[in-house]
């Protein structure tokens, strides 16, 4: 079975602080997503990467960065973060354009 | 760009009941597929169903890509089919555009 792994399920952070969201992927993926689910606005694309340091803006990157240095791993950065992205981030890749999703982080920024 | 409506936006079943939830959209699309979110936020692929039909035990989907719609079955109803189902599908590019979801709630 896929197993998309991400690191905190739950995180608590201070406004103005710096936050990483790691994800790692088992089975050799290409491609790798983060998105973010708020009640009313369904799952918005933030990033999306192709292969290994090849990124591209989805819809919705203000206030984030991400980093992909190894297949397996891509990982979410909030430079600085604020209240408004206290949200449930969830991170995919994909094989063969099957989706498949990690459990999720739920980030509150205080 | 594509317009996607799942219906219905809610369900109540009692346990044992049966279901068809559906997923309209509104021009060509590809890659589509159904999730399952559970009460804990955890999504699970259920389906990659671009044409025809499939089954895996209680769940079954259809899509008929030439009349734009995909159809998710759920059979024999269980409490832990509780949850939002959402169809997904990409349009020529590698961003996935999620349907609003289907709120489902299984009673004991």
């Amino acid at each position: 079975d896929v197993k998309v792994t991400q690191s905190s399920r739950y995180l608590v952070k201070r406004t103005g602080e710096k936050v990483f969201l790691e994800c790692v992927q088992d089975m050799d993926h290409e491609n790798m997503f983060w998105y973010r689910q708020d009640p009313g606005l369904g799952l918005r694309l933030i990033y999306f990467s192709y292969d290994v340091k090849m990124k591209e803006k989805g819809d919705i990157p203000e206030g984030y960065s991400v980093s992909r240095e190894k297949k397996e791993r891509f990982s979410l950065i909030l430079e600085s973060a604020s209240t408004n992205q206290t949200s449930m981030y969830l991170c995919a890749s994909s094989f063969f354009e099957k989706l498949f999703f990690g459990s999720g982080t739920q980030l509150s920024v205080l | 760009g594509i317009q996607v409506e799942q219906s219905p936006p809610d369900l109540i079943l009692q346990e044992g009941a049966n279901s068809t939830l559906r997923c309209n959209f509104s021009d060509s699309v590809n890659n589509l597929q159904w999730f399952h979110q559970n009460p804990w936020g955890q999504l699970i692929n259920l389906f990659y169903i671009p044409s025809g039909t499939k089954q895996n035990g209680r769940l079954s989907a259809t899509t008929v890509a030439t009349e734009r719609y995909s159809l998710l079955y759920i059979s024999s109803s269980q409490t832990t089919d509780s949850g939002v189902y959402f169809c997904a599908f990409t349009s020529g590019t590698y961003k996935y555009i999620f349907g609003t979801g289907t709120r489902l709630k299984v009673l004991a």
